[in-house]
């Protein structure tokens, strides 16, 4: 069954510091994945998304993520947090008939 | 082009009483989810529907929970006899393309539910 794991519930980083969250997805085939941010009391938006091609993908507010299948991973990083990316992330893979499995959500706290 | 509305934002019932949570989707799009959010909890899928056709109901509980996108109106999420473990944030997406494109949901800012 396709899955998602976020294994970090909730991280700490500096206002400045780099950020890594992980995500890794189990599923058969190419999977299309995606990374959300929700701030509180929000809906989701859409940070980025990998379908095929380069690995890397740039998303906005600075982000990217890298595929990598071989660890079936796609990890979101940004080089440098500011306080408003508080928030919480979440990791997703489509699935068939056109909808999508979502992580259990990593909660970021940015101190001053 | 409003995004994907939701109302209302907040939805207080007793127990037992009916809930019923609209969804209006992008302008353009035909294709509509609903998930649930349970505190402290990621996204749940529920259904997924296409006008006038459930795709995909495979996390819907299988009572008291309905849900049905019209030719003309809005998405309806229908919760009868609500209990205190319903109480979530009900959030609704949409997206327009078959294929790929599709994968690209759009979010609302969701409905409280608080069962009293």
């Amino acid at each position: 069954a396709q899955s998602v794991t976020q294994p970090d519930i909730h991280i700490t980083v500096s206002e400045g510091a780099s950020l890594e969250l992980r995500c890794n997805y189990s599923y058969g085939a190419t999977p299309y994945l995606f990374w959300y941010v929700q701030s509180p009391g929000q809906g989701l938006q859409l940070l980025l998304k990998y379908f095929s091609g380069d690995t890397l993908v740039q998303g906005i507010k600075g982000f990217e993520a890298e595929f990598k299948r071989s660890q079936s991973s796609f990890n979101l990083r940004k080089p440098s947090v500011h306080w408003s990316d508080a928030a919480e992330y979440f990791c997703a893979v489509g699935v068939g008939n056109n909808d999508m499995r979502f992580g259990a959500g990593t909660r970021l706290t940015v101190k001053p | 082009n409003a995004g994907v509305m939701q109302n209302p934002r907040h939805l207080v019932r007793r127990r037992g009483q009916e809930a019923r949570l609209r969804c209006s989707p992008m302008k353009g799009h035909s294709h509509v989810y609903w998930y649930r959010q349970l505190p402290e909890e990621g996204l749940k899928f529920m259904v997924y529907l296409q006008k006038e056709n459930i795709i995909d109901e495979s996390g819907m509980p299988k009572e008291r929970f309905s849900a049905e996108f019209p030719k003309e109106g809005p998405s309806i999420l229908r919760i009868q006899q609500v209990v205190r473990g319903d109480s979530a944030a009900y959030f609704c997406a949409s997206s327009f393309l078959k294929g790929r494109g599709s994968y690209e949901q759009y979010f609302g800012p969701g409905t409280r539910l608080t069962v009293t």
